[in-house]
């Protein structure tokens, strides 16, 4: 089966640009991450979906993250405007069983100037 | 909130030889303890996991234990070889219900020397 995928591998924005990160889940699998991990720190947990619903979004830094997961599928995640803080690497994960971590995509690597 | 502690932090070992990899949480509710394997370019692969139900698990040259008491799980790595060279992240979850989302730890940078 296919993995996740993500897209764009790399983004190079400017600080107060927007940028739209996506995330393909491995079909058939109801839960969805978002993680981030800025330079040197830990994975961090942004938000989960079930479905197009989201279940959690405790970890979203604050109101210029945008998260979507329309008709359950694929998802994106907006930053708008970005700062240079938001530089990190995205993770997305999916899973079937709600219990356990998923199976991580690739990432994909912000870079705000 | 859980908190997730790893050490340590780079690990040299020459090939052949084992590689121990310790984590400690705060969260006694926490039940699912997954190891993931993150190669340069690449996302994190979960290459073993151990509930609390259970104190220790292998997988070939893999095993993971869990001290509940203690709260910490460690990873073992035997005969080690080049190619195990990546970042090992730990990670907690309560998992069931609403309770799914994974706690890391900052990851351990091993190096396998030939």
């Amino acid at each position: 089966e296919a993995g996740v995928t993500q897209f764009p591998s790399h983004s190079v924005i400017e600080k107060g640009q927007t940028v739209t990160l996506r995330c393909d889940p491995i079909s058939g699998h109801d839960n969805l991450y978002w993680y981030r991990r800025v330079m040197g720190k830990e994975i961090k947990f942004l938000l989960h979906f079930v479905k197009e619903s989201k279940q959690d979004e405790s970890g979203m830094p604050n109101n210029r993250f945008l998260a979507e997961r329309t008709g359950g599928t694929y998802s994106t995640l907006k930053v708008q405007p970005a700062e240079l803080e938001d530089s990190g690497v995205y993770f997305c994960a999916s899973s079937q069983d709600m219990g356990t971590g998923g199976v991580f995509g690739p990432g994909t690597r912000l870079t705000v100037l | 909130g859980e908190n997730v502690e790893q050490h340590p932090s780079t690990l040299s070992v020459q090939e052949g030889d084992s590689a121990v990899i310790k984590c400690t949480y705060s969260d006694s509710a926490s039940n699912y303890f997954p190891w993931y394997k993150q190669e340069l370019g690449k996302g994190p692969q979960l290459i073993i996991d151990i509930r609390s139900n259970v104190g220790e698990k292998k997988d070939q040259r893999i095993a993971v234990t869990l001290n509940k008491t203690a709260k910490h799980f460690s990873l073992h790595i035997t005969e080690t070889q080049p190619e195990d060279s990546a970042v090992y992240f730990c990670a907690a979850s309560k998992g069931g219900g609403s309770n799914y989302k994974l706690t890391f730890g900052k990851g351990t940078l091993l190096t396998v020397n030939p």
